[in-house]
């Protein structure tokens, strides 16, 4: 079956750094995709790994391993604003997403 | 990036009637969209693809007869759930991602169906 791995909550401190990893088996991959949701709203798009390494965006970075099956979302400076679900989404063989369950980030001044 | 409307954003009915949801791109061709389903502190659930000009595809457990998915042009895909009953209240979202497999996932703004 397919599988999406993710951590179910985590805590950090404002001005910190917090890595939240996700690790997938799925039939096939086309590339892994991480979104931001805050509660009652839509995902919003951070970022997509197709090739192994990183990906640096801003206070943002995300990481990919194919071998492993792994990837993480890395948020640096936290601020309060960042207190949200991540979410972590495969597209597999048919480019469908695989969603993972998500990681609610809650973040301590 | 894209934009998907999705409207409207929250919407109360009563029991045994039924609610359409509209979900729009409005700046570029969605040829194929999909119909999203979550429950609070939940994953988004695939409910079905919508392809335009042609039938939705259901996930298993999804009925057809409930969930009713119209994809009559490249830019409109409506979610009409009929006979609501209290337990299809959820967070509904449609998303749409253009041409290219590995192109991100545009998601409407979600709407808040409550069945009382």
């Amino acid at each position: 079956g397919q599988n999406i791995d993710q951590p179910t909550e985590m805590t950090a401190t404002e001005g910190a750094i917090v890595q939240i990893n996700c690790t997938y088996q799925t039939s096939g991959f086309n590339g892994l995709f991480w979104y931001q949701q805050h509660a009652g709203e839509a995902p919003t798009f951070l970022s997509y790994n197709v090739l192994d390494g990183l990906e640096e965006k801003g206070r943002f970075s995300s990481f990919l391993s194919r071998s492993k099956g792994y990837s993480y979302l890395l948020l640096k400076e936290l601020q309060m604003k960042d207190s949200a679900s991540y979410l972590c989404a495969v597209a597999d063989s048919n480019y469908q997403l695989i969603w993972g369950a998500g990681t609610k980030l809650i973040i301590k001044p | 990036g894209a934009v998907v409307s999705q409207h409207p954003s929250r919407v109360i009915c009563k029991s045994g009637t039924s609610v359409k949801i509209e979900c729009r791109s409005l700046d570029f061709q969605a040829t194929t969209m999909f119909w999203y389903r979550q429950f609070p502190k939940q994953s988004l659930m695939l409910m079905a693809t919508s392809n335009e000009g042609s039938k939705a595809t259901y996930e298993q457990g999804v009925e057809k007869d409930k969930f009713l998915i119209n994809h009559a042009s490249l830019t409109l895909s409506t979610l009409t759930v009929t006979s609501a009953h209290p337990e299809d209240s959820s967070f509904y979202i449609c998303s749409a991602r253009g041409l290219g497999g590995d192109t991100e996932a545009f998601f409407g703004q979600g709407t808040r169906l409550t069945v009382v």
